[in-house]
C-alpha cells in the first residue's frame, strides 16, 4: 500500500488555467507538507499543516492555496497558472514536524505552458 | 538566511568503494537532521536520521556523522552500488523548528 500518494503524477496545462494537486497518506500522521522541486533539485517547503491547521507557510504567492479537509488529505490549489510554477510538487507527510522523518510521494510533475 | 549546502554537487565512484557526501548547515540551533535518498522520477526516501545528542548513527551500510562544533553533517556509504546512485540531500529542522530545510544535493554516481 502507498503511504503517501498524490495525483495526477502528470499535470500539462495553459499559462492562466486553475489546477489542483490531491494527497493522502494512510500512515496516520498528524502533519502534512507541501514542498517544491525546482529544476535544479532543489526542494523548498511551501506549507504545512498539523491537524488541519495551518503551521508553515512560506513566502508563496497567494495564488497557491492548501486545503486540508482532514488530517489525511492536503490539497494544493494553484489560481493563475504561470511558467514559473512549472516544477515538480512533493506531498509529503510525518508523525511530528521537526523531530520525525518526512514521508514523500511520488510528485507531481507540473508543466505549464 | 536559511542555507543548508553541500560541499560537492557531484559524486562519482566506483563500485565497491565508499562514498562520502558532505553538507554544511548553517542554522546552529538546529537539532534534528535526515539524509535523503532520491532516485530519479521519485520522491525523497528516508536513509537514515541524527539527533544533535549524538555525533554518529549507523544504519545498514551508512553512516552519519555531525559535528556541531563547525555545523557539518556527513553520509558515508560503505561497499556503494549501482543501486545507490541517486541524489542526495540533507534537512535540518530549521532552528529547531517544525520547518524542515533541504540541502541543494549531491549526485552519486556509481560506476560498475
Amino acid at each position: 500500500d502507498t503511504a503517501v500518494s498524490q495525483t495526477p503524477k502528470y499535470l500539462v496545462t495553459q499559462m492562466g488555467n486553475d489546477k489542483s494537486i490531491k494527497c493522502e497518506q494512510n500512515l496516520g500522521h498528524d502533519t502534512m507538507y507541501w514542498y517544491k522541486q525546482d529544476s535544479k533539485k532543489f526542494l523548498k517547503i511551501m506549507f504545512s499543516y498539523n491537524n488541519k491547521e495551518l503551521i508553515i507557510n512560506e513566502t508563496v504567492p497567494n495564488r497557491f492555496s492548501p486545503k486540508s479537509p482532514d488530517k489525511a488529505h492536503l490539497n494544493l490549489h494553484i489560481n493563475s497558472l504561470e511558467l514559473g510554477d512549472s516544477a515538480v510538487y512533493f506531498c509529503a507527510s510525518s508523525q511530528a514536524p521537526g523531530i520525525t522523518e518526512a514521508f514523500f510521494g511520488q510528485g507531481t510533475r507540473l508543466t505549464v505552458v | 538566511g536559511e542555507s543548508v549546502g553541500l560541499h560537492l554537487p557531484t559524486l562519482s565512484v566506483q563500485e565497491g568503494d565508499n562514498s562520502i557526501i558532505n553538507c554544511a548547515y548553517s542554522n546552529s540551533a538546529s537539532d534534528y537532521f535526515i539524509w535523503y535518498k532520491q532516485e530519479s522520477g521519485k520522491g525523497p526516501q528516508f536513509i537514515i536520521d541524527i539527533r544533535s545528542n549524538m555525533d554518529k548513527r549507523q544504519g545498514q551500510r551508512v553512516t552519519v556523522l555531525l559535528n556541531k562544533t563547525v555545523k557539518h553533517l556527513s553520509l558515508q556509504i560503505a561497499a556503494t552500488q549501482p543501486g545507490d546512485s541517486a541524489v542526495y540531500f540533507c534537512a535540518e529542522n530549521w532552528g529547531g523548528s517544525e520547518k524542515l530545510v533541504f540541502g541543494k544535493g549531491t549526485k552519486l554516481t556509481v560506476n560498475p
